[in-house]
């Protein structure tokens, strides 16, 4: 169980197109999603977190313009890398988690990652 | 905010012998403490969690103990093996921080055959 996939899990694009990145919770119902970017040998950054039907709250520094996210569904997340450029090249990591309150599960899930490359 | 630092950023041993981890936090909220290993190109795998309640937990050849008064929390990973090989990160949140996870810089273990 607690199965998130990623498609697609790596892209190759031209600079200045847009790239879609999809992410599912396939065996459970995510209220909350979390999309991460990830540097060669660093650990996680935190670009926004997502509720379903709501805005995405993104982080400090994180362009909410360039880096779209959409949350339709319980299950299912999008985040579109708009006007990409060599610079935004990196390895996109979303995660999923159920809803947080005292006696729950709260673990959070994460999927196998996108490889962005900006040519 | 939360803010957590772990140590060391690389670990190498042989295979066979233990390997640990460990992590300080800073917000003494903080209550659910995850354990992620990441594989080369891959996403985080959780391997372990612990939450404020206990002080240990313990699954197969891998531990995790929980020191609140201090602050920090530790990794054991016993009979290392050179599968084990990875990043392993650890984490902490806060009930009501909406399962936002303030992660550690990441450890590189590595384990020679």
């Amino acid at each position: 169980g607690a199965v998130v996939s990623q498609h697609p899990s790596w892209v190759i694009c031209k600079s200045g197109t847009s790239v879609k990145i999809e992410c599912r919770s396939l065996d459970f119902q995510a209220t909350t999603m979390f999309w991460y970017r990830q540097f060669p040998k660093q650990s996680l950054m935190l670009m926004a977190t997502s509720n379903e039907g709501s805005k995405a709250t993104y982080e400090q520094g994180v362009e909410k313009d360039k880096f779209l996210i959409n949350h339709a569904s319980l299950t299912l997340s999008t985040l579109t890398v708009t006007s990409a450029h060599p610079e935004d090249s990196s390895f996109y990591i979303c995660s999923a988690g159920t809803s947080g309150s005292l006696g729950s599960r709260y673990e959070q899930y994460f999927g196998p990652g996108t490889r962005l490359t900006v040519t | 905010g939360e803010n957590v630092e772990q140590h060391p950023s690389t670990l190498s041993v042989q295979e066979g012998d233990s390997a640990v981890i460990k992590c300080t936090y800073s917000d003494s909220a903080s209550n659910y403490f995850p354990w992620y290993k990441q594989e080369l190109g891959k996403g985080p795998q959780l391997i372990i969690d612990i939450r404020s309640n206990v002080g240990e937990k313990k699954d197969q050849r891998i531990a995790v103990t929980l020191n609140k008064t201090a602050k920090h929390f530790s990794l054991h990973i016993t009979e290392t093996q050179p599968e084990d090989s990875a990043v392993y990160f650890c984490a902490a949140t806060f009930n009501n921080a909406g399962n936002m996870l303030t992660f550690g810089g990441g450890t590189r273990l590595m384990v020679k055959p």
